[in-house]
């Protein structure tokens, strides 16, 4: 069955630190999307891509970078961790085009960033 | 603007009771919409959509109808489950297919 998984599931670092989250998704999806949960505040989106080597801008993009070399990955990158950065992080997919389509979800990453 | 409003949680019931979550949203033209529904330590998963004005999304026993009237796509079943307890987003498609959230609402099930 095709599936999108994040890893790692839990990850603690230091302020400053680089730190990348990884997204992997079977279903050939060309739509990709990061978001982070934070209470409060629902989903908040980070960075999407809709094709290899297309990346885009989110609402709250500011000291993340995302890249796009092949259709199933898309790693969430973190330049230098801030305290600000403690979230749960979600990859999310979808097919191109279409009214009604359907985002996937991967289980989430928890970040901890002391 | 453009935004998804749904009712504060957490909203608490007993077993059987009957569930209503309000979802509202702002947008040009009628976009879909969606309910996902998140379980403890989990994704998203999607719940149920509707694609146009009038429809009605239905799974696992909810229910939501496209009210463009009053521009509303309100959760609803007729007899919740404890294990119906979760967090259920309200969202709409926008023009680049991306979806708009609403924040979250908290569902608490007591047996």
């Amino acid at each position: 069955d095709a599936e999108i998984t994040q890893s790692p599931r839990h990850k603690i670092t230091e302020t400053g630190r680089q730190v990348t989250l990884a997204c992997h998704q079977t279903w050939n999806h060309n739509n990709m999307f990061w978001y982070r949960q934070d209470l409060g505040h629902g989903l908040r989106l980070i960075h999407y891509s809709y094709g290899v080597q297309d990346t885009n801008k989110g609402e709250v993009s500011d000291g993340y970078s995302v890249s796009r070399s092949n259709t199933e990955d898309l790693p969430l990158t973190l330049e230098s961790a801030a305290s600000s950065q403690t979230s749960v992080y979600f990859c999310a997919s979808s097919e191109a085009g279409g009214k009604g389509t359907e985002a996937f979800f991967g289980q989430g990453t928890r970040l901890t960033v002391v | 603007g453009n935004s998804v409003t749904q009712m504060e949680g957490p909203v608490t019931l007993s077993e059987e009771a009957f569930l209503t979550i309000n979802c509202t949203y702002t947008a040009t033209g009628y976009p879909s919409l969606f309910w996902y529904v998140q379980y403890p330590g989990e994704g998203l998963q999607l719940l149920l959509k509707a694609t146009k004005a009038d429809d009605k999304g239905s799974n696992k026993g909810f229910e939501a109808t496209y009210r463009k009237e009053t521009t509303s796509f309100h959760l609803e079943k007729g007899s919740v489950q404890v294990s119906d307890s979760a967090v259920y987003f309200c969202a709409r498609a926008d023009s680049n297919y991306q979806l708009i959230w609403g924040a979250g609402t908290k569902l608490i099930i007591k047996p």
